[in-house]
């Protein structure tokens, strides 16, 4: 059974920081890892996707990294803004068309 | 594009009654999963629908249990509700499974109460 974690579960850092959140997943048999984000109360917003030969993705001030043999993926934020404020999800699929298996997640907080 | 819309937005009913949450999935998708999200955790999968069929089920009750409709849109009914049932519902649809790319779009959610 795929299980997820996620550390920090919070993390609250003064705003220009540059932050690591982690995901670990213990089956390394997967098909893509997606990192979400999620504002209080609100539904998912997908922020980046790496398929399972790809090793990381990047989009603006966002990163992620992929370590299929070691079960491990790295969500990196550069010069980290209060708007960054939000809980991180990470959730891995482990075959096309079935279920996502999420983390916890790990609530961020930006502090201006 | 519309995205993945659920209705209604939030909801509250009384242990026992029955509750039918809606989702219209995203235009050129065919697959919709649900997911129950309780506070400070992550989403748990319930099931998915492909093709008006379940496909895949999570480790949740019969009395939650689900539609897909030709226009590719889902409902998820939950009878004899419990108070552990208070959760955000989340609706997420998915393209055809063509090719290596798979990804599921999530609506805003559903949230449900229960007194």
């Amino acid at each position: 059974k795929q299980e997820v974690t996620q550390i920090p579960a919070a993390l609250s850092v003064p705003e220009g920081e540059n932050l690591v959140l982690n995901c670990s997943f213990t089956d390394s048999a997967i098909y893509n890892l997606q990192w979400f984000r999620q504002d209080p109360g609100k539904g998912l917003t997908s922020l980046l996707l790496i398929q399972s030969s790809q090793r990381e993705q990047t989009s603006g001030r966002l990163n992620a990294s992929l370590d299929k043999s070691s079960g491990r993926s790295t969500l990196y934020i550069a010069a980290s803004q209060p708007g960054d404020s939000a809980t991180y999800l990470c959730a891995v699929l482990r075959s096309s068309g079935s279920r996502l298996t999420f983390g916890e997640g790990t609530q961020l907080t930006v502090n201006p | 594009e519309t995205g993945v819309t659920q209705s209604p937005t939030h909801l509250i009913k009384t242990r026992g009654q029955q509750v039918t949450l809606r989702c219209s999935s995203q235009s050129g998708h065919n697959t919709v999963s649900w997911y129950q999200q309780a506070l400070g955790q992550g989403p748990q999968f319930i099931f998915q629908y492909y093709r008006e069929e379940e496909n895949g089920r999570g480790n949740f009750p019969p009395r939650f249990s689900g539609l897909q409709f030709p226009n590719y849109s889902s409902e998820l009914n939950v009878n004899a509700l419990e108070l552990d049932d208070s959760a955000l519902y989340l609706c997420a649809s998915s393209p055809p499974r063509t090719g290596s790319y798979n990804k599921q779009v999530f609506g805003p959610g559903t949230r449900l109460t229960v007194l």
